[in-house]
């Protein structure tokens, strides 16, 4: 079956380090998506990147970073840069181009710093 | 980026129709009109989109003003598993972002 997969489910951090998310998709997606969803409130675009080897800010940037060296994966780093990083992630992606653009969701992963 | 504006909450009871309204006043010829629904904990599932003709599909049908500056999804018969957070969303055209904002908390009472 077709579709993303993110991983780990439920991570816990300690204050000044470093984590990676892991986001990967079989759709043959050109375009992925990173969100950060903190409780109650609606979805924030951290990254995205439309083509393997680029990727754009979205806005709220600051504290993350990403890599898009292939076309099916699309990690994502929070850094200790990041002031609250206790928040649920959510992985996208689409195919991206001219015209409406689906997105297809992960089943997130919630990050807790303790 | 366009905006949308929708109201916080919203109850049914089931088996009746829901109406979700969304106001984009601001929203540019070549924008789509997206809708997105979040069960729990949950990514959010696409429900349905548009450009300027009401659409209709399995789970949904959307209402677009002849205007385009607001747009309603409607349910035709609520289910206690249509109760989640719907989003209005616009994504425009020279981009491929989708902005998301708070959503509309639908409630379903059996």
């Amino acid at each position: 079956d077709g579709g993303i997969t993110q991983s780990p489910k439920y991570l816990f951090r300690k204050e000044g380090q470093n984590v990676t998310l892991s986001c990967e998709q079989n759709l043959n997606h050109d375009a992925m998506y990173w969100y950060r969803q903190d409780p109650g409130q609606g979805l924030r675009l951290i990254y995205y990147s439309q083509i393997v080897n680029d990727f754009q800010k979205g806005d709220i940037a600051e504290g993350y970073s990403v890599s898009r060296e292939k076309k099916e994966s699309f990690p994502l780093t929070v850094t200790s840069a990041q002031k609250n990083p206790t928040a649920f992630y959510l992985c996208a992606s689409s195919t991206g181009g001219a015209g409406a653009n689906v997105l297809t969701f992960g089943a997130g992963s919630r990050l807790t710093v303790l | 980026d366009a905006k949308t504006t929708q109201p916080n909450s919203m109850e049914s009871n089931e088996e009746e129709p829901v109406h979700l309204p969304c106001n984009h006043s601001t929203i540019s010829g070549t924008d789509y009109i997206h809708w997105y629904r979040q069960l729990p904990s949950q990514g959010p599932e696409y429900v349905i989109h548009g450009l300027t003709s009401n659409v209709n599909n399995r789970m949904a049908s959307l209402a677009i003003a002849e205007d385009r500056k607001s747009s309603t999804l409607i349910l035709h018969r609520a289910t206690l598993r249509d109760a989640a957070v719907y989003y209005c969303i616009l994504e425009s055209y020279n981009t491929d972002k989708l902005i998301f904002g708070t959503g509309t908390r639908l409630q379903v009472f059996p």
